[in-house]
């Protein structure tokens, strides 16, 4: 199993591009979560999904979207990029609230 | 609401030296309590879990205790390696699958 992976590993946008941040797993977890990790501040959800085509907000949704059309697909979405969105982006996926599997992070700057 | 506060790093130690993270959390109910490492460039794994008061988690000589009483999952080892460097992150888990994560210590283990 490959678990969680994700692309690319490092990106750096203008401000006002826009991209896509994409997060795929192959164990079948229903629930999956994308992160972002600023130095000092450990790990704010941004979304998450229980399911296909179920989302929810976590605690910092604004200037991003995701969809969940497949099990194993989530990806985010970045409309209109700020430097206030610079940061490490972390995806994960758990089968239960127990345990959550992180991939290895996209590195994003925005200038 | 729920959070988690980590004593603050970095923490910086001579190899076989004892390590004590301290991390001490707020939530309602009963959650689940996490400690979490990340290695440089890479993305979390669990270290080890707890999910009931005076539960202890143990893990490649690392062990923490679920302390109802003092809210608190302290991180332990007896002697830590020059490997152990990495980031520590402590978590609290809630109802709907999602964790709280705290701000990370950076660990330093010298040779």
């Amino acid at each position: 199993n490959a678990g969680v992976t994700q692309t690319p590993k490092f990106r750096i946008l203008k401000i006002g591009q826009s991209m896509t941040l994409q997060c795929t797993q192959d164990m079948n977890h229903n629930y999956m979560y994308w992160y972002r990790q600023d130095p000092g501040m450990g790990l704010k959800l941004i979304y998450y999904s229980v399911g296909a085509g179920i989302t929810d907000k976590g605690e910092v949704p604004n200037g991003y979207n995701v969809s969940r059309s497949t099990t194993e697909d989530f990806p985010l979405r970045l409309e209109l990029a700020a430097p206030s969105q610079t940061s490490v982006y972390f995806c994960a996926s758990s089968l239960s609230y127990n345990e959550q599997f992180f991939g290895p992070g996209t590195r994003l700057t925005v200038l | 609401g729920n959070s988690v506060t980590q004593m603050e790093g970095p923490v910086t130690l001579s190899e076989e030296a004892f390590l004590t993270i301290n991390c001490t959390y707020t939530a309602t109910g009963y959650p689940s309590l996490f400690w979490y490492v990340q290695y440089p460039g890479e993305g979390l794994q669990l270290l080890l879990k707890a999910t009931k008061a005076d539960d202890k988690g143990s893990n490649k000589g690392f062990e923490a205790t679920y302390r109802k009483e003092t809210t608190s999952f302290h991180l332990e080892k007896g002697s830590v390696q020059v490997s152990d460097s990495a980031v520590y992150f402590c978590a609290l888990g809630t109802n709907g699958n999602k964790l709280v994560f705290g701000a990370g210590t950076i660990l330093r283990v010298k040779s």
